[in-house]
Order: structure tokens, then C-alpha cells, then sequence
């Protein structure tokens, strides 16, 4: 079974600070995506990461996707509270599978 | 274009009961996927129709069931409904079967057994 760990998972910051989120497993996965669930509503999108070593940037956000693609991470610079949500990895594989989420409140 | 759209949005029903719950997809696709989120657990696969056939399913008791009808439409059903379902159901679709490609999420039914 492949189970994806997504750290930590509660993040609470203020706003204009730098924060991680990490997503690891043991299992390699030919893609990784990242979605962001807002209260009452379903995931969305954010990002798809394919090759290992893979950096894409969007606006504030960076995504990682390891060398050997059993890892990502999230990088958000200067925090708003916008930003605020679940973060949630997803790994391709036969089938997609989630990690268990990270939820990030920026403070104002 | 309309989203994917899950109803009802919220639901309370008490144990022994059963459920059933539907998504329609966005238009044109043809691949509907069913998840339960909850607290700690994340998502958890539930199953994946593709053109009316059960494509790959998850590890849930047998009183989890699904169906998809010609039109892509999809329904869930949960028989014999325990305290432990108690969770939001989010339906996703996408264009084309299998597990790459983005899924577009519904905004859920939030199911409350009692």
C-alpha cells in the first residue's frame, strides 16, 4: 500500500513569515500533486510536479518534487491570510493517494 | 462551465440507516471518483467509475457502493450506516480514466450519523 506523510499537520503563523509543509513516502510516484481545500468547499489544484528534482514556482509558492520522487515539499514566503486552507499532497501512482493534509492558518 | 455538483450538501441520518448521495460531473467528463474526509484520515479512496464501470476501488466494507450512469452521473450508497461514517463525501471528476490528469472536487455531503 502506498501511504504518503504529510508534516506538520498544523501550521499556525503569522502573517509575512516563511513555512514548509513536507510530504514523504516510501513508494515512488510517476507524478505529485498538491491541492488546497478551503472551509465548505472541495480541494483545488495547485500543482503538478512529474520529474524528480523538480522545482515550479507560483507567485509565493515553490514545490519541490524529489530526486527520486518519494517526496515534495511546499515552500509559501511572506504568508497571508489568504493563504489559510488544507494542504493536501497527492501521490500518482496506479491510483491517486492523499496524505492526511496540513492545515495552515496565517494570522493578520 | 458548471462545477462538479454534489447533493445533498448535508445530511443527518442515525445508525442502520442507509444513504445515498450524488454527484454530477462537469460536462465532457467521464471519470467520477469518491472520497471520505475526515479529521486525521485525510482522503480516503473510496472508488472510480469510468464510462458506468467500476475502475478501481478502495479498502471499504462491502455496505460502500457505487454506480454511474450513462449520462456520467454518479450516485453512493452506504447500507447499514455505523457512527464511524460520520464524515464529508467529496465526488471528483475528470476528463479520462486513470489515476493522472486533475480532479475537480465538489464541495461535498457532509454525512452525520447518530
Amino acid at each position: 500500500t502506498q501511504l504518503l506523510e504529510q508534516s506538520p499537520q498544523f501550521l499556525s503563523i503569522q502573517e509575512g513569515e516563511n513555512l514548509t509543509v513536507y510530504c514523504n513516502s516510501s513508494s515512488v510516484f510517476s507524478s505529485l500533486q498538491w491541492y488546497r481545500q478551503e472551509p465548505g468547499e472541495g480541494p483545488v489544484l495547485l500543482v503538478t510536479v512529474v520529474t524528480g528534482g523538480e522545482v515550479k514556482k507560483l507567485k509565493r509558492l515553490t514545490f519541490q518534487f524529489g530526486d527520486a520522487r518519494k517526496d515534495s515539499s511546499l515552500h509559501i514566503t511572506a504568508a497571508q491570510p489568504g493563504d489559510t486552507g488544507l494542504y493536501l499532497c497527492a501521490g500518482v501512482g496506479n491510483k491517486l493517494v492523499f496524505g492526511a493534509g496540513t492545515i495552515l492558518r496565517v494570522k493578520s | 462551465k458548471a462545477g462538479v455538483t454534489q447533493t445533498p450538501r448535508y445530511l443527518i441520518k442515525t445508525r442502520g440507516q442507509q444513504v445515498t448521495l450524488s454527484c454530477s460531473p462537469i460536462s465532457g467528463h467521464r471519470s467520477v471518483s469518491w472520497y471520505q474526509q475526515t479529521p486525521g484520515q485525510g482522503l480516503q479512496f473510496l472508488f472510480e467509475y469510468f464510462s458506468e464501470t467500476q475502475r478501481n476501488k478502495g479498502n471499504f466494507p462491502g455496505r460502500f457502493s457505487g454506480r454511474q450512469f450513462s449520462n456520467s452521473r454518479s450516485e453512493m450508497n452506504v447500507s447499514t450506516l455505523e457512527l464511524g461514517d460520520s464524515a464529508l463525501y467529496l465526488c471528483a471528476s475528470r476528463r479520462s480514466g486513470g489515476a493522472s490528469g486533475e480532479l475537480f472536487f465538489g464541495e461535498g455531503s457532509r454525512l452525520t450519523v447518530l
